[in-house]
């Protein structure tokens, strides 16, 4: 596995505010995915972050709502911008540090949004 | 793309019983099929996974079974425990989806002493 950290744990935002949101891990990714668990629901990739190249967004989640960065094998920040209270969910990374398809998870970020 | 169908979505044992939950899947060319468990407040944390090229797979009290033909995989807990209440995740990998993970709604277990 990897040892995957995320910033913020938790925010309360207003509506109208971004937020960006940074993944941390503790050894070479090709991929970091970006997912989005609304409360009580199931987990729905936003989008899959490669190094040097665009992030590829899922259908439903564009980029100017949600840009992405990264700028480094071991780092991507996701960005949920123009905040509305529909936006309150944890939001959560994830690699596959072994590009075996075993995904692990960072510990996510609860984001309410007033 | 993949869609995957979990059931139940709650499930209620008494200690000691065994429990299954069960997954189909819509895509015939996944191939990748991991088990999350969600304690309240946690990450997902992957605790077993099967491949298409493999019809079962155990790890102590839990194992999951793989069924091609009908496009369907389920995880069987026995000798359940307190500690295994929490949300179960089912997913799926296709090949052509880029390595992302589709996920179940989610099975809410509680085991009851």
């Amino acid at each position: 596995s990897a040892v995957i950290s995320q910033k913020p744990s938790r925010d309360i935002c207003q509506r109208g505010t971004s937020l960006t949101i940074q993944c941390q891990v503790d050894s070479q990714v090709t991929m970091m995915f970006w997912y989005r668990q609304q409360p009580g629901q199931s987990l729905t990739l936003i989008a899959t972050a490669n190094q040097g190249s665009e992030a590829t967004y899922e259908s439903g989640f564009v980029i100017d709502k949600f840009p992405i960065s990264r700028p480094n094998l071991t780092f991507s920040t996701l960005t949920v911008s123009n905040m509305s209270p529909e936006d309150s969910s944890i939001y959560l990374c994830s690699v596959d540090p072994t590009h075996s398809n075993e995904q692990f998870f960072g510990p996510g970020t609860r984001l309410t949004v007033l | 793309g993949e869609n995957v169908e979990q059931h139940p979505s709650t499930l209620s044992v008494q200690e000691g019983d065994s429990a299954v939950i069960k997954c189909t899947y819509s895509d015939s060319a996944s191939n990748y099929f991991p088990w999350y468990k969600q304690e309240l407040g946690k990450r997902p944390q992957l605790i077993i996974d099967i491949r298409s090229n493999v019809g079962e797979k155990k790890d102590q009290r839990i194992a999951v079974t793989l069924n091609k033909t009908a496009k369907h995989f389920s995880l069987h807990i026995t000798e359940t425990q307190p500690e295994d209440s929490a949300v179960y995740f089912c997913a799926a990998i296709s090949p052509g989806g880029g390595n992302k993970l589709t996920f179940g709604t989610g099975t809410q277990l509680k085991v009851e002493l």
